[in-house]
């Protein structure tokens, strides 16, 4: 069925560190593609999103771009922030349903 | 404009006890489903609704049970609480069209003890 991995954290960045999260997928064809942010004590927001093969989602600074030859859609930032620390995570939705399967998750702390 | 509206925050429970999770959209979405998440898991889906009157189960939905009978609201039931059940519970609810995108509620922290 389809899948995500993402990187295993916890990563600890300094201020203005450069941020990436990797993400590989399993998918039956080319589904739409999610990062979504979860920071402390809150729900799970949307980040950015592709919804095709070599789309680049953007938004805060952060980019991702759905690579179809790796199956890849790792998250990056050029310079992280203090208000960046959270957990983020890759989805996409199951073969023919609406169901979002995520990874597991990857917790972002970012120091001073 | 609330989007997704997840009661109670905050709930502790003795095993053997029942409760519903309420959740609630204003966005008129058809899809809603629940997930709960545990360290070093993720989130896992429970059970989901694709409209009114029509229900499935998740990954893991033993333990619980859900209803869609409006549009806006889908209650997760937990029957007799165990200790296994303890977790934060996501409510979310699903745009179906520009990508599936989903809108997550606040989130209830449950404890069973």
């Amino acid at each position: 069925g389809d899948s995500v991995t993402q990187m295993e954290g916890p990563v600890t960045l300094s201020e203005e560190a450069f941020l990436t999260i990797n993400c590989t997928y399993t998918a039956t064809g080319y589904p739409s593609l999610f990062w979504y942010v979860q920071y402390p004590g809150e729900g799970l927001q949307l980040l950015l999103k592709a919804t095709k093969a070599d789309d680049k989602g953007s938004n805060k600074g952060f980019e991702a771009t759905y690579r179809k030859e790796t199956t890849s859609f790792h998250l990056e930032k050029g310079s992280v922030q203090v208000s960046d620390s959270a957990v983020y995570f890759c989805a996409l939705p199951g073969a023919g349903s609406y169901q979002l399967t995520f990874g597991k998750g990857t917790k972002l702390s970012v120091i001073p | 404009n609330a989007g997704v509206t997840q009661t109670p925050k905050f709930q502790v429970l003795k095993t053997g006890q029942s409760m519903t999770l309420q959740c609630a959209q204003d966005m008129n979405h058809e899809y809603m489903s629940w997930y709960r998440q545990d360290p070093g898991m993720g989130l896992r889906l429970i059970h989901y609704s694709v409209g009114a009157g029509i229900t499935d189960q998740g990954e893991v939905p033993n333990g619980y049970n859900v209803s869609r009978s409006t549009t806006e609201d889908f209650p997760l039931r937990l029957l007799s609480a165990a200790p296994s059940q303890t977790s934060v519970y996501f409510c979310a609810s699903t745009r179906l069209t520009g990508g599936l995108e989903a809108f997550f509620g606040q989130g209830t922290r449950l404890t069973v003890v």
